[in-house]
């Protein structure tokens, strides 16, 4: 079993639609959680970490559950510039960053 | 802009040499994280330097090799290249304070674009 897993996509959706991705985690030591986006030939940038209380920043919301070991990230009202692949990431301590995938986000005019 | 610089921006090799990478951290970290990203693949974590230390290591064998200069920059070695080292090295500086090891947020740096023929 992957260390995260995400659906790959591609997600196309249009313009001003809500979309929302998911992840899994398998090791339930892990202790930080992020969504990072990759614009295309570009490195990763953080987006913003999850907390277990859910966390929102403008149009992006994420969301944590432990027992689940499940990840979320839900952005509304969404523009073409939203378009890029949306990395789920897992720290378990001093260790570096784990990532998953990436999903894949087409926003469509 | 990050602030961490890596050089070349791209670089191609045959299978069997060695290739190093660099990356400047940003003003002020004092810690370096390396990645190999293939293509369609999340990266993936190959070691990390703290203080000129190796402090952690992921699921690359030990043709992959690393150093960390007093001024925080770094080098990523790899020894008997082969195709499937054909990948987006990627390098991320972070602050971390002494004692127990805890997270800042990683910068990332544009990366390397390595091929192997």
């Amino acid at each position: 079993r992957k260390e995260v897993e995400q659906d790959p996509g591609p997600f196309n959706v249009p313009e001003g639609a809500t979309v929302a991705f998911n992840c899994t985690y398998s090791n339930s030591a892990s202790q930080s959680f992020f969504w990072y986006r990759q614009d295309c030939r570009k490195e990763p940038k953080l987006l913003m970490s999850v907390y277990s209380s859910g966390n929102e920043d403008g149009r992006f919301t994420a969301q944590l559950n432990r027992a689940s070991q499940y990840i979320s990230l839900l952005i509304r009202d969404s523009k073409l510039s939203d378009s890029a692949t949306y990395l789920c990431v897992v720290r378990g301590g001093a260790d570096g960053l784990t990532f998953g995938k990436g999903t894949h986000l087409i926003i469509q005019p | 802009e990050t602030g961490v610089t890596q050089s070349p921006t791209h670089l191609i090799k045959t299978r069997g040499q060695q290739v190093t990478l660099r990356c400047s951290s940003q003003s002020g970290h004092n810690t370096v994280s390396w990645y190999q990203q293939a293509l369609g693949q999340g990266p993936q974590f190959i070691f990390q330097y703290y203080r000129e230390e190796e402090n952690g290591r992921g699921n690359f064998p030990p043709r992959f090799s690393g150093l960390q200069f007093p001024n925080y920059s770094s080098e990523l070695n790899v020894n008997a290249l082969e195709l499937d080292d054909s990948a987006l090295y990627l390098c991320a500086s972070s602050l971390v304070g002494s004692g127990t090891v805890s997270y800042n947020e990683q910068f990332f740096g544009p990366g390397t674009r390595l091929t192997v023929l």
